[in-house]
């Protein structure tokens, strides 16, 4: 079945680095890509999408390009800020709209 | 503007109770979306509510296992019987509309503990 692994947390970082969070996937068809976020006290909101292959989804100063190579789908942003403090989830959706699979999600954390 | 609402956000059960996690959707969304997360895995799907009807349940448990979404009111997912591993954070999404772009709108989560 399908499936989503990303990278083990949590991850720890100084305002201004660079961040990556890798996602990879397992699907038997052409699944759409996601990336959650959740901030604390919150609940988790849609942060970004790809529908296929070479869509780069981007919001808020992050980054993730719909990589069908690599099966990949792996977040970026070039400058965190403490604001960026939060859990992340990476999640492929296929077939049913409503049915998303997630991976475990990774909690990083942006020390100022 | 409220959220997708869920409570309680801890509830900490004994083996053999009921647990009863409820979910208020956002205001004007009319379907609902349950997801559990067990302890080291992802987030996956339960079952999919709009008022009063059940249209997947794909993901729920056979057994112990129901979810309602009364013309008023929350949601329910009620877990009879508990077991130690039905701890977990249960998930509640909502959407104005049966979503065809992935997006869902969730709550913070209720974190089950059975002892």
């Amino acid at each position: 079945g399908d499936s989503v692994t990303q990278m083990e947390g949590p991850v720890t970082l100084s305002e201004e680095a660079f961040l990556t969070i890798n996602c990879t996937y397992t699907a038997t068809g052409y699944p759409s890509l996601f990336w959650y976020v959740q901030y604390p006290g919150e609940g988790l909101q849609l942060l970004l999408k790809a529908t296929k292959a070479d869509d780069k989804g981007s919001n808020k100063g992050f980054e993730a390009t719909y990589r069908k190579e690599t099966t990949s789908f792996h977040l970026e942003k070039g400058s965190v800020q403490v604001s960026d403090s939060a859990v992340y989830f990476c999640a492929l959706r296929e077939g049913s709209n409503y049915k998303l699979t997630f991976g475990k999600g990774t909690l990083l954390t942006v020390n100022p | 503007n409220a959220g997708v609402m869920q409570n309680p956000r801890h509830l900490v059960r004994r083996r053999g109770q009921e647990a009863r996690l409820r979910c208020s959707p956002m205001k004007g969304h009319s379907h609902v979306y349950w997801y559990r997360q067990l302890p080291e895995e992802g987030l996956k799907f339960m079952v999919y509510l709009q008022k009063e009807n059940i249209i997947d349940e794909s993901g729920m448990p056979k057994e112990r296992f129901s979810a309602e979404f009364p013309k008023e009111g929350p949601s329910i997912l009620r877990i009879q019987q508990v077991v130690r591993g039905d701890s977990a954070a249960y998930f509640c999404a909502s959407s104005p509309e049966p979503t065809n772009t992935g997006e869902l709108f969730f709550g913070e989560g209720s974190r089950l503990t059975v002892l």
